[in-house]
């Protein structure tokens, strides 16, 4: 079965510093897609990030950077010198086999001036 | 380029009447995917279409949904009759290329449905 776990209902994180965005996946796919969504209080999902299994190497996208670990079925999202604009909830997603997307209940983040 | 749009953004109703959203996928994608958000809770896949056809409607959680997308084009999603634990938020994306572990979707800004 396909599932993705976000442990962290709220974070919150001072303007300027690093916050790391918890994801754990549970897939019997070989091969897999990770993603990130943004979704601010306008509502929109907003895509910020992808990693696929077998990318050996860490995503980055400016100030979003993916930490995946295969093998403890990681895909933790980091953000570096977080801003303002950053509060939104954040969904991690897998995509595996099939073409539906697996979320996560999301993580609310707030960046604190 | 536009991107997804849905409508109405927002819909309050009473149990037992019947509402339709509709979703407009970004032009050339045959890809168009519902998905829903009770409060709470993660976002949850609906259904699929490839062009007019469903692939994939496993997740259409009774008989009282219906999707539909004629023409491969837009596509509509009737509740009838609604009940309180349709709620949420619907959200539709597309995306142009199926069958590959790399198949961004990109997301409508979603209608949230409210049944009393």
């Amino acid at each position: 079965a396909q599932k993705i776990t976000q442990t962290q209902p709220g974070m919150f994180v001072q303007e300027k510093e690093a916050v790391t965005l918890d994801c754990t996946y549970d897939t019997s796919d070989q091969s897999y897609g990770l993603f990130w969504y943004k979704q601010p209080s306008s509502g929109e999902m907003i895509f910020l990030i992808y990693q696929g299994s077998y990318d050996e190497q860490n995503a980055t996208e400016g100030r979003y950077s993916l930490n995946f670990q295969k093998a403890r079925k990681s895909a933790n999202l980091v953000i570096s010198a977080s801003q303002l604009g950053d509060s939104a909830m954040y969904f991690c997603a897998m995509r595996g086999g099939g073409n539906q997307f697996y979320f996560g209940t999301g993580t609310s983040l707030t960046v604190i001036p | 380029e536009a991107g997804v749009t849905q409508f109405p953004s927002h819909s309050v109703i009473e149990k037992g009447q019947t509402v339709t959203l509709r979703c407009d996928p970004i032009s050339g994608h045959d890809n168009l995917y519902w998905y829903r958000r009770v409060m709470g809770k993660e976002i949850k896949f609906l259904l699929h279409f490839v062009k007019e056809s469903k692939q994939d409607e496993s997740g259409m959680p009774n008989n009282r949904f219906l999707a539909e997308r004629t023409g491969g084009t837009y596509s509509t999603l009737k509740v009838q009759p609604a009940e309180l634990e349709d709620s949420g938020v619907y959200f539709c994306a597309s995306s142009q290329v199926a069958g590959s572990s790399y198949n961004e979707q990109f997301f409508g800004p979603g209608t949230r449905l409210t049944v009393l």
